[in-house]
């Protein structure tokens, strides 16, 4: 079957950087995705990755190992506004995403 | 503004009572989707919409319709409600799912309470 890990709740402090990682098992490969979900509203895009390697984007960076089925999003100089769900999700060989149950990030002062 | 709008945002129903979400697009977008959103099990898709008059069952797609008359809208119908499908409720559209151009926007969400 497919499957995305990810771990369930993390937390840091302000001002630090803090890593979340996504695992995947999935039938084909055509990119991963992570968005960002605020408690209570809609989820919003934040990278994709197709190849290997790190994309960085302003505070936030996605890395993607192929090889390894492994992504993670790196998060820099944490703000409270940063606290959310972080969800990653696979393409798979048919175009369709698959998810994972989200990362629930909290931020301490 | 680009966006989807989904309504009712919020309603509470009781079982067996037919309702229907509507969604709508203004991007021009030839996918549309419906997931419902539980704790602890992330996004399951419903149905998707690739184009008008093309509809294809998600993971979840019991005790749920849809159709897609117009590109713009695609309207989630629960025909029997049931309590097992409370649920916060999202539409998106894309361009092309799944890749690079494909991200997923999404509507404002739908909270669903069945008694």
């Amino acid at each position: 079957g497919q499957n995305i890990d990810q771990p369930t709740e993390m937390t840091a402090t302000e001002g630090a950087i803090v890593q979340i990682n996504c695992t995947y098992q999935t039938s084909g490969f055509n990119g991963l995705f992570w968005y960002q979900q605020h408690a209570g509203e809609a989820p919003t895009f934040l990278s994709y990755n197709v190849l290997d390697g790190l994309e960085e984007k302003g505070r936030f960076s996605s890395f993607l190992s192929r090889s390894k089925g492994y992504s993670y999003l790196l998060l820099k100089e944490l703000q409270m506004k940063d606290s959310a769900s972080y969800l990653c999700a696979v393409s798979d060989s048919n175009y369709q995403l698959i998810w994972g149950a989200g990362t629930k990030l909290i931020i301490k002062p | 503004e680009a966006q989807v709008t989904q309504n009712p945002r919020y309603l509470i129903t009781v079982t067996g009572k037919k309702l229907t979400v509507t969604c709508s697009q203004n991007m021009n977008h030839e996918y549309m989707s419906w997931y419902r959103q539980d704790p602890g099990l992330g996004l399951r898709q419903i149905y998707y919409s690739m184009n008008v008059e093309v509809t294809d069952k998600g993971d979840v797609p019991e005790g749920y319709k849809v159709s897609r008359k117009e590109k713009r809208n695609f309207p989630l119908i629960l025909e029997s409600p049931s309590p097992n499908q409370t649920s916060l409720y999202f539409c998106a559209s894309s361009t092309q799912p799944g890749q690079g151009a494909g991200e997923l926007f999404f509507g404002e969400g739908s909270r669903l309470t069945v008694l």
